[in-house]
């Protein structure tokens, strides 16, 4: 059964910082890859969907990378804001019925 | 405005009550999607729906109940069979089972027991 993992569980920064989240995924047979950003007690909001035959997309200052083979995501924040702070969670499409998600980290930007 | 709304935001029940979530999306999507989160835990799949009148279970179907009569809405029932029902309850829609379609979630509903 597929297992999405986030490490950290948790990560701090001061403002202004650039940071790396980490995903990754036990089987590589996905059809694509998302990340969302959850605050507290709210729903989740789509960042980014990667397909599975791409390796990266951007939205503004987010970088979301895929290296399928290897079973890794990577989200890249530029210029951290305190607005930032909330939990990143990841999840991994693999058709039909399910996404599969991670645990998330949770982000916390120090202005 | 397009979207997922899910009502109510706060629920109460009392042990041995039944309760009913709503969840109705306008993005015209065909598969829609019930999640239960708990803390420290992943999202985990209660109930998914490719199709009108047409549903399967998810990881965690023991104790709720669904139905879909209507493309737009998906509702969840929480059964007094339930064991643990306290937790936030999200809401998810997909367009199809394409490699490019996203899925997007309403804002939640959180069920507290009693």
């Amino acid at each position: 059964k597929q297992e999405v993992t986030q490490i950290p569980a948790a990560l701090s920064v001061p403002e202004g910082e650039n940071l790396v989240l980490n995903c990754s995924f036990t089987d590589s047979a996905i059809y694509n890859l998302q990340w969302f950003r959850q605050d507290p007690g709210k729903g989740l909001t789509s960042l980014l969907l990667i397909q599975s035959s791409q390796r990266e997309q951007t939205s503004g200052r987010l970088n979301a990378s895929l290296d399928k083979s290897s079973g890794r995501s990577t989200l890249y924040i530029a210029a951290s804001q305190p607005g930032d702070s909330a939990t990143y969670l990841c999840a991994v499409f693999t058709g039909a019925n399910n996404l599969f998600f991670g645990t998330g980290t949770r982000l916390t930007v120090i202005p | 405005d397009g979207g997922i709304t899910q009502s109510p935001k706060y629920l109460f029940r009392k042990e041995g009550q039944n309760v009913t979530l709503s969840c109705e999306q306008n993005l015209n999507h065909d598969a829609m999607y019930w999640y239960r989160q708990d803390p420290g835990q992943g999202l985990r799949l209660i109930y998914y729906s490719q199709i009108v009148n047409d549903f399967q279970k998810g990881d965690i179907a023991e104790g709720y109940s669904v139905s879909r009569e209507k493309k737009e809405s998906f509702p969840l029932t929480v059964t007094s069979a339930q064991k643990n029902p306290t937790a936030f309850y999200l809401c998810a829609s997909r367009s199809g089972q394409g490699r490019a379609n996203e899925q997007f979630f309403g804002p939640g509903t959180r069920l507290t027991v009693l």
